[in-house]
């Protein structure tokens, strides 16, 4: 079946600039998760999604980082007045309700490659 | 808080020769454990977990992970490597603390057969 697909792959951007990276989940996956990989860094926790809520944002970096799920399924996170130090592989997860502490695995992307010049 | 630590970010190994890859966990409560593996041009998948039970957990590839409390220690082994287990290991860790789903990962290791 179809696996967690995140678009784009590559988006270059100018500093400054607003993007929006895509994320669509497994089909009946309810948790979703984002997380970023800079070079050199391991898996940095950004948010979680139970259904549409977020009970968890304590990753979000600053203010200029948001994230939004809507019925259920896709979730978009959204960087604002983009900075050289957002350049990174943003990737997305999802899994089973319940989650990881209900043994359900993380299940991800192949994540969006931001490059800001 | 939780948190994770590969000290080795490289390890190079000859085909056919045993492998540990190193991952120590710091936390004040219980803790669930798991590694992932990465191989070149695909996404994170899991490759295997500790979750209760028996401390020693297996993949179907030949991996295994012993969970050591007094150690705070999931270390990753294999008594003899193939070419295609290069990938880079990601060891993770979850407090046990009901409503927490942060995974925290650590920051890698390479793992680098030599033919």
């Amino acid at each position: 079946g179809a696996g967690v697909s995140q678009s784009p792959s590559n988006k270059v951007t100018e500093k400054g600039k607003d993007v929006e990276l895509r994320c669509d989940p497994i089909s009946g996956h309810t948790a979703l998760y984002w997380y970023r990989q800079s070079l050199g860094q391991g898996l940095e926790f950004l948010i979680y999604f139970q259904g549409n809520s977020a009970p968890d944002k304590s990753g979000l970096p600053s203010d200029r980082f948001s994230a939004e799920r809507t019925g259920g399924s896709v979730s978009t996170l959204t960087i604002q007045r983009t900075q050289q130090e957002d350049s990174a592989v943003y990737l997305c997860a999802s899994s089973l309700a319940g989650g990881i502490r209900h043994n359900s695995p993380l299940h991800f992307g192949n994540g969006t490659r931001l490059t800001v010049t | 808080a939780q948190s994770v630590t590969q000290l080795d970010s490289q390890v190079p190994v000859f085909e056919e020769a045993p492998v540990e890859l190193r991952c120590n966990y710091s936390s004040s409560v219980s803790v669930y454990l798991f590694w992932y593996v990465q191989y070149p041009n695909q996404g994170l998948q899991l490759l295997l977990k500790y979750l209760s039970g028996s401390t020693l957990v297996e993949s179907i590839n030949g991996f295994e992970a012993e969970f050591n409390k007094s150690q705070t220690s999931f270390h990753l082994r294999k008594p003899s490597v193939h070419i295609s287990d290069t990938a880079e290991y990601f060891c993770a860790v979850i407090e046990s603390n009901f409503g927490n789903e942060k995974l925290t990962f650590g920051t890698g290791t390479r793992l680098t057969i030599i033919p």
